[in-house]
């Protein structure tokens, strides 16, 4: 089974400008989450889709919003993008029914964003 | 809302036995789960407390005990390629959605 791919690897952007962010879950997983990781901290909650509808969502401002396709994939854009946004994304699936079960999250090798 | 607290950094030498703590604050606890991330990769999922007690997977235990909101991964044999950053994360207040804490450093020395 293949695991969650996350696309580009590494990006650079200007503050000002949109990024768009994109995530392959893995297979049978049908809910999508987003985290930024700021260097030497943990993963913090962006928000979750599952059918397509955002399900949760953490202390991020509306300009960070998302997407979530028929086949599970995921984008997430970030508008008028600030230094403070330059950080690891990750993205992570899993399957919805579930979320109480003891495997967790399968996590993406992330985007490295940096905002210049 | 929940926090976590765990040491920012621990050292240890090949071969050894590790702990590391986590401390947590939250209401509706659900579980408290342990992740492993090596420099520039994806956190991988190590293991998932949701009763009291300790549960086994390999070299790795993890430990949860509710009624002092705290849990520990303890890390046997340790071998260089352990060194990572090792991350608690709560799932609690009506959601399933983990919530991370800023991760533990851990240096295996020769």
């Amino acid at each position: 089974e293949t695991g969650v791919t996350q696309s580009p690897t590494h990006l650079i952007k200007t503050r000002g400008q949109q990024v768009t962010l994109r995530c392959s879950s893995q297979s049978g997983h049908n809910t999508v989450s987003w985290y930024q990781q700021a260097l030497g901290q943990g993963p913090q909650f962006i928000f979750q889709y599952y059918r397509e509808e955002e399900n949760g969502r953490g202390n991020f401002p509306p300009r960070f919003s998302g997407l979530q396709f028929p086949n599970y994939s995921s984008e997430l854009n970030v508008n008028a993008l600030e230094l403070d946004d330059s950080a690891l994304y990750l993205c992570a699936s899993t399957r919805l029914q579930d979320r109480g079960a003891n495997y967790g999250y399968t996590f993406g090798s992330g985007t490295r964003l940096t905002v210049v | 809302g929940q926090s976590l607290e765990q040491p920012s950094e621990v050292t240890a030498v090949e071969g050894a036995i590790v702990q590391i703590n986590c401390t947590y604050q939250t209401s509706g606890f659900y579980g408290l789960s342990w992740y492993q991330q090596h420099d520039g990769g994806a956190p991988t999922f190590l293991s998932y407390n949701a009763l009291d007690g300790l549960e086994e997977t390999g070299r790795f235990s993890s430990f949860l005990s509710r009624s002092d909101s705290y849990g520990y991964l303890l890390l046997q044999e340790l071998q260089m390629k352990d060194s990572a950053s090792y991350f608690c994360a709560v799932r609690a207040g009506g959601s399933y959605i983990p919530t991370f804490g800023r991760g533990t450093s851990l240096i295996v020395h020769p």
